[in-house]
């Protein structure tokens, strides 16, 4: 059963918008991955948030964890074009290990130019 | 550094013929995983493997084998290729010292 939940499963936004994605979470977790697929690629890392954290930044992304509500969230700021992708959560279980993670369905984000 | 990749690109077989899917990485990832990607269903893991000679069953490991005698090589063999394995099917490799994971192409399998 897959761990993490994105919502939207769609996102369509004009370029120079914020894009917000939700994903939300079952079980206790070590960290929280977040990967882009373009479309007939392979998955590629963007950012990750360990569950002792709550925010994190890197470049126009930006992270938040809450542990508490079992959810976080990723920010596109000033979206391009070139992020229209398909985003995707991926949960490290605590106590699990680095090569298991489970994904979510993902949100496919649209950036219009 | 080439990172991780995958033969074929594409692949269409019968059902019942059996293939092995490649995977390489030169990366001297410990880590390896197979995972398959089906419309609205994300990715779920089928075998992955910690080290040369050692493997083990992720979420779907039915009709699939892995075996990994080096560190680089992590094939998938379909034993007897069903309608259902038709999917996209990604490698992914990842060190003991880091959770990121990456990725190959993919593997577009059809299943008639």
């Amino acid at each position: 059963s897959q761990q993490g939940e994105e919502d939207p499963q769609a996102l369509s936004i004009q370029e120079g918008e914020n894009a917000t994605m939700n994903c939300s979470y079952k079980t206790s977790i070590n960290n929280l991955q977040w990967y882009r697929q373009n479309s007939g690629r392979g998955l590629v890392h963007l950012i990750l948030i360990r569950s002792n954290e709550r925010e994190k930044h890197s470049g126009r992304l930006r992270v938040t964890l809450d542990t508490s509500k079992k959810s976080s969230s990723l920010l596109i700021t000033a979206s391009r074009a070139a992020d229209t992708a398909s985003y995707f959560c991926a949960t490290g279980l605590s106590g699990g290990s680095n090569y298991k993670l489970t994904f979510g369905k993902g949100t496919l984000l649209t950036v219009n130019p | 550094n080439a990172g991780v990749t995958q033969t074929p690109k594409f692949q269409v077989l019968k059902t019942g013929q059996s293939m092995t899917l490649q995977c390489a990485q030169d990366m001297n990832h410990e880590y390896m995983s197979w995972y398959r990607q089906d419309p609205g269903m994300g990715l779920r893991l089928i075998h992955y493997s910690v080290g040369a000679g050692i493997t083990d069953q992720g979420e779907v490991p039915n009709g699939y084998n892995v075996s990994r005698s080096t560190t680089e090589d992590f094939p998938l063999r379909l034993l007897s290729a069903a309608p259902s394995q038709t999917s996209v099917y990604f490698c992914a490799s990842s060190s003991s010292v880091s959770e990121t994971q990456y990725f190959g192409p993919g593997t577009r399998l059809l299943v008639l």
